[in-house]
């Protein structure tokens, strides 16, 4: 398994603000992935963030309003731009465990805008 | 959801009592995985099983997956308050490296 870390844990926003979400493995990971997670609902994947590449968004995601960097195999970070109170919702790191199959996640990054 | 939906939307049961949830995904699979979400914190991973497998058992959990059907059920036994959670299932697409989830099914279980 991977250990993730995410900062911040929780954060109140101004609407039009920008915020940067950091997300620290403890391990050596190829694949990392974005989801976002409104109040009540299930998880959506925003990007895949590969190290050495561009990331790659999902249909109705776009990398003005999230830009992701991953600048090494243990390290990535998400921006949520231009903050409206819809992006109220926790955002969440996850890697793909070196074994392939299963998805590891921090703990999230709840975020509300107001 | 991008990739499936859960049924029930919300359960609720006594302790002691057996929780059963489906998945029902849209598209060929590598894997499904099921995972367990408290109060909005992050996943925990539960259980994983195989395109060709049919049934898994880890503890008081089963899964089932029929790939013809493209649904899976994930079986609580003996249920406890602190199986209360929200559970979601994951596929990930076969080919994609990358994976989805249903739209969750909230657990309660009543002590």
């Amino acid at each position: 398994s991977a250990v993730i870390s995410q900062k911040p844990s929780r954060d109140i926003c101004q609407r039009g603000t920008s915020l940067t979400i950091q997300c620290q493995v403890d391990s050596q990971v190829t694949m990392m992935f974005w989801y976002r997670q409104q109040p009540g609902q299930s998880l959506t994947l925003i990007a895949t963030a590969n190290q050495g590449s561009e990331a790659t968004y999902e249909s109705g995601f776009v990398i003005d309003k999230f830009p992701i960097s991953r600048p090494n195999l243990t390290f990535s970070t998400l921006t949520v731009s231009n903050m409206s109170p819809e992006d109220s919702s926790i955002y969440l790191c996850s890697v793909r465990g070196n074994s392939g199959n299963t998805i590891y996640f921090g703990e999230g990054s709840w975020l509300t805008v107001v | 959801s991008q990739q499936g939906e859960e049924d029930p939307q919300a359960l609720s049961i006594q302790e002691g009592e057996n929780a059963t949830m489906n998945c029902s995904y849209k598209t060929s699979i590598n894997n499904l995985q099921w995972y367990r979400q408290n109060s909005g914190r992050g996943l925990v991973h539960l259980i994983l099983i195989r395109s060709n497998e049919r049934e898994k058992h880890s503890g008081r959990l089963r899964v089932t997956l029929d790939t013809s059907k493209k649904s899976s059920s994930l079986l609580i036994t003996a249920s406890r308050a602190a199986d209360t959670a929200s559970y979601f299932c994951a596929t990930d697409r076969y080919n994609f490296n990358k994976f989805y989830f249903g739209s969750g099914t909230k657990l309660n279980v009543k002590p």
